[in-house]
């Protein structure tokens, strides 16, 4: 599709497990975004590329949290030992020419996670 | 830091009636503002946009004023429609990289 795609849909786990979430973005969009959607929450910055620069991990809430993006194109989101709290939807965005700076972000349906 | 706040929800309506969901923000200098909407079972996308002061950016009937110096971005629509039932979300950038601040969202939700 066209679209930003995310998978999977939907992930339940027990503590203390790894998970991997994964995202596809926008053929052509050099910018990647992770948000987290927490229940009854904002959006949760947490990680940002653009093209081949450094990753902004600024908003990554533990070192339990980590993020690639391979080939300027997918990328997996990875979430070791898991929490209860880790528990929420996590949303993947992409945009073109974030130079230019106009905001607009393209959001896949986003990823819930559910710890038990 | 920058920080946007939002009504809390759920606002429920009925149809045609008139709606505002409140939104201010903490930034310095001129940030651009925007409002998303996500629609049940689909993905945040771009509503209105504002990049500076006294702007007003509408799309599909909503209209939002960007008011400096009450630093707000309220939303407004004259007459609701069911198919307007969405979580809607007020953000703000400056436009480093795109990196968006987003509001907590309100949950709109409109009766027939």
């Amino acid at each position: 599709g066209a679209g930003v795609s995310q998978s999977p849909s939907n992930k339940v786990t027990e503590k203390g497990k790894d998970v991997e979430l994964r995202c596809d973005p926008i053929s052509g969009h050099t910018a990647l975004y992770w948000y987290r959607q927490s229940l009854g929450q904002g959006l949760e910055f947490l990680i940002y590329f653009q093209g081949n620069s450094a990753p902004d991990k600024s908003g990554l809430p533990s070192d339990r949290f980590s993020a690639e993006r391979t080939g300027g194109s997918v990328s997996t989101l990875t979430i070791q030992r898991t929490q209860q709290e880790d528990s929420a939807v996590y949303l993947c965005a992409s945009s073109f020419m974030p130079g230019i700076g106009t905001g607009e972000l393209f959001f896949g349906e986003g990823s819930r996670l559910t710890v038990l | 830091g920058d920080s946007v706040t939002q009504m809390e929800g759920p606002v429920t309506l009925s149809e045609e009636a008139f709606l505002t969901i409140n939104c201010t923000y903490t930034a310095t200098g001129y940030p651009s503002l925007f409002w998303y909407v996500q629609y049940p079972g689909e993905g945040l996308q771009l509503l209105l946009k504002a990049t500076k002061a006294d702007d007003k950016g509408s799309n599909k009937g909503f209209e939002a004023t960007y008011r400096k110096e009450t630093t707000s971005f309220h939303l407004e629509k004259g007459s609701v429609q069911v198919s307007d039932s969405a979580v809607y979300f007020c953000a703000l950038t400056h436009n480093a990289g795109n990196m968006l601040t987003f509001g907590g969202g309100t949950r709109l939700m409109v009766k027939p």
